[in-house]
């Protein structure tokens, strides 16, 4: 089953904002919205935005998701040393009838 | 809280079986379209398979159809994955999820002799 499409790694300063996509296809993230998950280094998954750009309960508003055609993106806003971990996004794929993940995005923290 | 908890990994032969269980709690788990996904050990994450809120469709990646089964009770609020003919490529930590809001800590399949 094919993926949707992560830039293997961003780099940014401490404070700065980094932006992450994630392209998918009408029948996935054009269709059905993405969600997105960020992974520390040993740790579970933990979901910072569902399909619906809303962020669960708990998650900080430096965190924000948006949707555009078929790219999804995951602003985060003056990024901390704690925010050093994967990002992932997934859909729904109406075609495949398969959730679909995308390769992961490391963000590194300068 | 929404809470998943998976039990029942373990250390296992290829061509053996193994059965998980994800117990839910905090949410409606009979309205969840549940799942099981995965993570070989460095890898990313890999969707496995998915269950319709009343189990009567079930979805699975390629690499597992015949060999793994996805089920749910209800009125258990729990999740299984039953495996069988396991592979040394089936080794992963495995998750279960409503992939659009709640995920599990994970539970360890290895699979080798």
């Amino acid at each position: 089953q094919a993926g949707l499409t992560q830039p293997p790694s961003v780099s940014k300063d401490l404070r700065q904002t980094a932006t992450l996509t994630c392209t998918g296809n009408s029948n996935n993230v054009g269709n059905q919205g993405a969600t997105w998950l960020q992974q520390r280094q040993g740790h579970p998954p933990k979901l910072l935005s569902h399909r619906s750009n809303n962020r669960p309960s708990g998650i900080s508003d430096t965190f924000s998701a948006s949707t555009s055609g078929n790219t999804a993106s995951l602003t985060i806003t003056g990024v901390q040393p704690e925010d050093e971990a994967d990002y992932y996004c997934s859909a729904w794929d109406t075609s495949l009838s398969a959730w679909v993940f995308g390769g992961g995005t490391k963000l590194t923290v300068l | 809280e929404m809470q998943l908890v998976e039990s029942g990994g373990g250390l296992v032969q290829p061509g053996g079986s193994l059965r998980l269980s994800c117990a839910a709690s905090g949410f409606t788990f009979s309205n969840s379209w549940m799942c099981w996904v995965r993570q070989a050990p460095g890898k990313g994450l890999e969707w496995v398979a998915s269950i319709t809120p009343d189990g009567s469709e079930k979805y699975y990646v390629d690499s597992v159809k015949g060999r793994f089964t996805i089920s749910r009770d209800n009125a258990k609020t729990s999740l299984y994955l039953q495996m069988s003919s396991l592979r040394a490529e089936d080794t992963a930590v495995y998750y279960c999820a409503d992939a659009d809001m709640v995920w599990g800590q994970g539970t360890l399949v290895t699979v080798s002799s």
